[in-house]
């Protein structure tokens, strides 16, 4: 996890509600991405970034919005018309042929 | 499409004994492999990878894959297992596209149980 941060470590969430999670890295790598795990189904993308002010949509990004204003920080919002946001959420980056991942968010929608 | 399948999805083991954790891919070209294990309520660790060369791969805390082209098969596996290697792990192989982004596709986790 180290070099990786996201917070908060749990989130709970009112429907109707956008919240935001932070990742943020030290690794000086360009890619980020954000991935979403929900139990049985391992990780889908949601999206991902190469360079600063540029990202793309993963294959579930429906519902999320992202930033990417510097290279350190990709933070992931969650919109209320995201209908299933219940889940656990890793950002991740990436140098070379190593994928580097986050400790986690646990989201839940009360 | 790429794809990664992880056909069961809890193993369990005593400890001491032998252990495998079954991964099979369908991907054009060659493929990236790697295993991940994840701990309760934790981020994915990187166990080991498969990018080119000896087929079978030593990675860390004891653990290797054997990575079998005519199978499409990255088994891991450890020769004696310990209660500590109870976790969830993941096999993933690398999906390259367009604009040089790539990204992971993961197969849906195979929970290990080692019994004392």
């Amino acid at each position: 996890d180290g070099g990786i941060t996201q917070s908060p470590k749990y989130l709970f969430r009112k429907e109707g509600q956008n919240v935001t999670l932070s990742c943020e890295q030290n690794l000086n790598h360009d890619a980020m991405y954000w991935y979403r795990q929900d139990p049985g189904q391992g990780l889908r993308l949601i999206y991902y970034s190469q360079i600063v002010n540029d990202f793309q949509k993963g294959d579930i990004a429906e519902g999320y919005s992202v930033s990417r204003e510097k290279k350190e920080s990709f933070p992931l919002t969650v919109t209320s018309a995201q209908k299933n946001p219940t889940a656990f959420y890793l950002c991740a980056t990436q140098a070379d042929r190593n994928t580097f991942f986050g400790p986690g968010t646990r989201l839940t929608v009360l | 499409a790429q794809s990664v399948a992880q056909p069961e999805d809890q193993v369990n083991v005593a400890e001491g004994n032998p252990l495998t954790v079954k991964c099979t891919y369908s991907v054009s070209g060659n493929p990236y492999l790697f295993w991940y294990v994840q701990y309760p309520n934790r981020g994915l660790q990187f166990l080991l990878k498969y990018i080119t060369g000896d087929n079978l791969v030593k990675g860390s805390y004891g653990f290797e894959a054997e990575f079998n082209k005519s199978q499409t098969s990255f088994h891991l596996k450890k020769p004696s297992a310990l209660v500590s290697d109870s976790a969830l792990y993941f096999c993933a192989v690398r999906d390259f596209f367009s604009g040089g982004y790539n990204k992971l596709i993961f197969g849906a986790g195979t929970r290990l149980a080692v019994h004392p």
